[in-house]
């Protein structure tokens, strides 16, 4: 079965620091990949996605870029940290090029405050 | 970015009540979602809805993707203090674009026992 891992679960950095938050999937192969941002009570925010290695698509304009260096691991970056960069963050995948929609699978997220 | 309107915002329920929930759009979607998030944990699927007017269940909880393909409607029956949680509805595909999500803005339901 597939599993998706995310870590760390929790992090606290001061502003201006960088930042490499660490997704990896399990049991399945080119997965399509999720960089999702949560803040307090909210809803879901689409940061990034990738349809595979070294393949990144970004959906808003911030302060955060990604990478996918192997097939199963994307990575979430920033050189130097925000205030507005505290939040939850989420990894998910789905199968790529199937026919139907699949839905997204979600980690546990990483939940990130910036001092 | 896009989201999609879910009502209500919260409900405070007694165990055993029935609960219902829905979430509607502007855009037309391919696929319905929707996904249960308890504090500090990433959302889980429940139910997933693929073709218009389909109606399903998974165990107490039963969803609906309506037949304009713009809304949806999540149902709890008996519900117990375990259903607490925040309920996310999702839209996927049709004028989204490839396998994206929109997410609606979600329903928190808490349950006295």
């Amino acid at each position: 079965s597939q599993t998706i891992h995310q870590w760390p679960a929790t992090l606290v950095q001061p502003v201006g620091s960088p930042l490499s938050l660490e997704c990896t999937v399990e049991g399945t192969s080119n997965p399509n990949l999720y960089w999702y941002r949560q803040a307090a009570g909210r809803g879901l925010q689409l940061l990034f996605y990738s349809v595979g290695i070294g393949q990144i698509s970004s959906e808003v304009p911030q302060n955060l870029s990604a990478s996918r260096p192997q097939d199963r691991q994307f990575i979430l970056s920033s050189k130097k940290l925000l205030l507005s960069d505290s939040g939850f963050y989420l990894c998910a995948w789905n199968p790529f090029g199937t026919v139907r929609d699949q839905p997204q699978h979600f980690g546990d997220g990483t939940r990130l405050s910036i001092l | 970015g896009q989201q999609l309107n879910q009502s209500p915002q919260s409900m405070f329920i007694q165990e055993g009540e029935d609960v219902s929930m829905n979430c509607t759009s502007s855009s037309i979607f391919n696929t319905w979602l929707w996904y249960k998030q308890d504090p500090g944990e990433g959302p889980v699927l429940l139910i997933a809805l693929y073709k218009a007017g389909e109606l399903t269940s998974n165990g107490r909880l039963t969803a609906q993707f309506g037949i304009t393909r713009k809304d949806s409607f999540l149902n709890i029956s008996a519900s117990i203090p375990s259903d607490v949680g925040i309920y996310f509805c999702a839209g996927q595909g049709g004028n989204t674009g490839f396998q994206k999500l929109v997410f609606g803005t979600g329903t928190r339901l808490l349950v006295s026992p």
